[in-house]
């Protein structure tokens, strides 16, 4: 119950396209979901993230759409650029719940845009 | 302000030996976390720190995984002995009350158990 699950494993999208990277989960106790992104030799950045009283966040070129009932969220990029090629990572957790609102990462994505 | 520092960046032992990492958080920053990360999985939370507390170490391998954070500040990690399994990249974090929960990650040290 408390793995999030990632897919794809590796993805290739042209400079331009969209980027689509998906992630689903088993504890319905979690109620947020962040999306990480991590470049070669540093450590992961928040790059977004999206509580379940919405259906969508959006900040620039990168939104979260996020399905409660299906227990499924996924990060979308817009007009991707080799800039964004890096290793994603979902994740959730509580927001409350003390020593139980530890994040719970995914398994990672790793985009390649070719220019 | 200067991020989460970490050292070292890179480390190479035998099976067996011990070996320590070093984390300094940001400034102000209470929580401090300690996660593995294994080549081709995302990080695992080793232990959670809410100043020089224990908040949660459940997958902490006890028998040879210990940390401290005296003081409240600075934390090491330390494996004792390591394992061929221990090869990965330990990451700190830290996070601060008004940040919500958004955590801030060091660069990681990258230990190779030969």
């Amino acid at each position: 119950q408390q793995q999030v699950k990632q897919s794809p494993q590796s993805l290739i999208v042209q400079k331009g396209g969209i980027s689509i990277i998906n992630c689903a989960y088993e504890n319905t106790a979690f109620d947020y979901f962040p999306w990480y992104q991590q470049f070669p030799g540093k450590g992961p950045a928040l790059l977004i993230a999206i509580r379940p009283d919405v259906s969508e966040k959006k900040e620039g070129r990168f939104t979260i759409s996020f399905n409660k009932s299906a227990k499924q969220f996924s990060l979308h990029i817009m007009d991707s650029q080799p800039g964004d090629s890096a290793t994603y990572f979902c994740a959730a957790s509580r927001i409350r719940g003390g020593a139980t609102n530890k994040l719970i990462f995914g398994t990672g994505t790793l985009l390649a845009v070719q220019p | 302000e200067a991020g989460v520092a970490q050292s070292p960046r890179y480390k190479i032992i035998e099976k067996r030996q011990s070996v320590a990492f070093w984390c300094n958080p940001i400034s102000g920053h209470a929580t401090l976390y300690w996660y593995q990360q294994i080549l081709g999985q995302g990080p695992k939370l080793l232990i959670q720190f809410q100043n020089n507390g224990v908040v949660d170490d459940s997958q902490l391998p006890k028998d040879r995984f210990s940390a401290e954070r005296l003081k409240g500040v600075d934390s090491t990690l330390k494996i004792q002995p390591a394992k061929l399994e221990d090869s990965a990249v330990y990451l700190c974090a830290s996070k601060s009350r008004t940040s919500g929960k958004q955590q801030y990650f060091g660069p990681g040290t990258r230990l190779t158990v030969l």
